[in-house]
């Protein structure tokens, strides 16, 4: 993806409650795949989710799931049943199948009790 | 199972000193391997990355260099650091670009005084 937009700098949640992370991304590719990262506290990225543009069914990871609506160029994340450990920076990220990857600015969510 | 290891963990250095932060990958042959740079509140900016020994490329203008001497080492370095350079940076791997996974180390704190 050549541009990525978070445009919810901050995001909170109850504990068990479901919340949804929004982020749009434009690409001339037609080949591309879309990921969300999770940066907790200790600053370490992990992948949370992966979606290859070509499949029509979102991508499922345990809590996690991902609505990808491809005509509105929208790839939002999904946390069921929240938890504290969820908490975290959220970043939104799309690569062509030849192009290296763009980050969004990221959104913070904090999990409230 | 591939391993990624950055160091130093956090740094603090006076303005016109040089840097050197260290990345070695394990596990994996000929890696894809990237710096990057995460300013406060923003997000991740792509600096460098290298697709094979000695093969750089630069993706902002700068005052930092890397390197990459051996297969899987990539160094980050500046001779003179400015004020601009505090951040966190993170070094990150790949099998390819785009549709691949970036795998992440768990970041350099550098701060210059």
């Amino acid at each position: 993806a050549q541009t990525v937009t978070q445009s919810q700098p901050e995001m909170s949640v109850q504990e068990a409650e479901t919340v949804t992370l929004s982020c749009t991304y434009d690409t001339s590719e037609s080949d591309y795949y879309l990921f969300w990262y999770k940066q907790p506290p200790s600053r370490q990225m992990i992948l949370v989710i992966r979606q290859e543009a070509y499949k029509q069914q979102n991508a499922t990871e345990n809590r996690f799931s991902v609505n990808f609506q491809k005509a509105a160029k929208s790839f939002s994340l999904k946390i069921s049943d929240s938890q504290l450990g969820d908490a975290a920076m959220y970043f939104c990220a799309g690569a062509g199948g030849s192009e290296k990857l763009v980050f969004g600015k990221g959104t913070k969510l904090t999990v409230n009790p | 199972s591939q391993t990624i290891h950055q160091w130093p963990a956090t740094l603090v250095q006076p303005v016109g000193s040089p840097l050197s932060l260290e990345c070695t990958v394990e596990g994996t042959s000929n890696p894809n391997l990237y710096w990057y740079r995460q300013a406060a509140g923003r997000g991740l900016q792509l600096l460098f990355y290298s697709v094979g020994i000695g093969q750089i490329s630069s993706e902002v203008p700068q005052n930092l260099s890397a390197s990459r001497p051996q297969d899987r080492q990539f160094i980050l370095s500046s001779k003179k650091l400015l004020l601009s350079d505090s951040g966190f940076y993170l070094c990150a791997w790949s099998v390819g670009v785009g549709a691949n996974v970036l795998t992440f180390g768990a970041g350099s704190r550098l701060t210059v005084l």
